[in-house]
């Protein structure tokens, strides 16, 4: 069926790196611009980054600029986000989302902690 | 920035009509769409371009945009409606997609 699935979080140090993954099945995803959106514990949505359907641009978030770098490989329907320098503010849930955010994966936890 | 503002809590009573603002400058100009979110759980898209429905969703959503404020309204209000709901724009002149601050709809 159609659904995203993120993986990759966890519990990383402050200024360790972590990659996540999304993982995208029952549609053409190549054909789609895809998003990273972030919660943290109690807040609201926050958006992270965005990535054209071909990989030709990619927008960010101020928070994440130059700390973050969003990625696909549309031979593996899978969508990637690179964060370095993690920071404790970036403790949150982070769900992949697709072009009009018309389908959002269940979400990945990352807890970034000494 | 371009900053998207909506009340924090909404209150209504079954049957009755929620209706749920998110403020911003010329938001009228743009395309406003809707999240829903239960706790636990990812957001939903319940209204997008202002007034438009995926399949799936109820009628008793509605969207509206004009001016500085765009409403998301839920007429006969269900105990299942209770969740947080989030508006988003695209603002085009930083390329950010900007979500709202959210808004807790209570069902009495």
């Amino acid at each position: 069926q159609v659904q995203l699935v993120e993986s990759g979080g966890g519990v990383v140090q402050p200024g360790r790196s972590l990659r996540l993954s999304c993982a995208a099945s029952g549609f053409t995803f190549s054909s789609y611009g895809m998003h990273w959106v972030r919660q943290a514990p109690g807040k609201g949505l926050e958006w992270v980054a965005v990535i054209w359907y071909d990989g030709s641009n990619k927008y960010y978030a101020d928070s994440v600029k130059g700390r973050f770098t969003i990625s696909r490989d549309n031979s593996k329907n899978t969508l990637y986000l690179q964060m370095n320098s993690l920071r404790a503010e970036d403790t949150a849930v982070y769900y992949c989302a697709r072009d009009r955010l018309d389908l959002w994966g269940r979400g990945t936890l990352v807890t970034v902690s000494s | 920035s371009y900053v998207l503002t909506q009340p924090p809590s909404v209150s209504v009573a079954p049957g009755q009509t929620a209706r749920i603002t998110c403020g911003g400058n010329n938001i009228g100009s743009k395309s406003v769409h809707w999240y829903q979110q239960k706790p636990g759980q990812a957001p939903v898209l319940v209204v997008y371009d202002d007034s438009d429905r995926p399949s799936g969703i109820p009628e008793r959503f509605s969207g509206s945009n004009s001016g500085n404020t765009a409403t998301l309204t839920i007429s006969r209000v269900e105990a299942g409606d209770e969740a947080d709901y989030y508006c988003q724009v695209w603002d085009s002149s930083s390329d950010h997609y900007v979500f709202g601050t959210g808004t807790k709809v209570t069902v009495l």
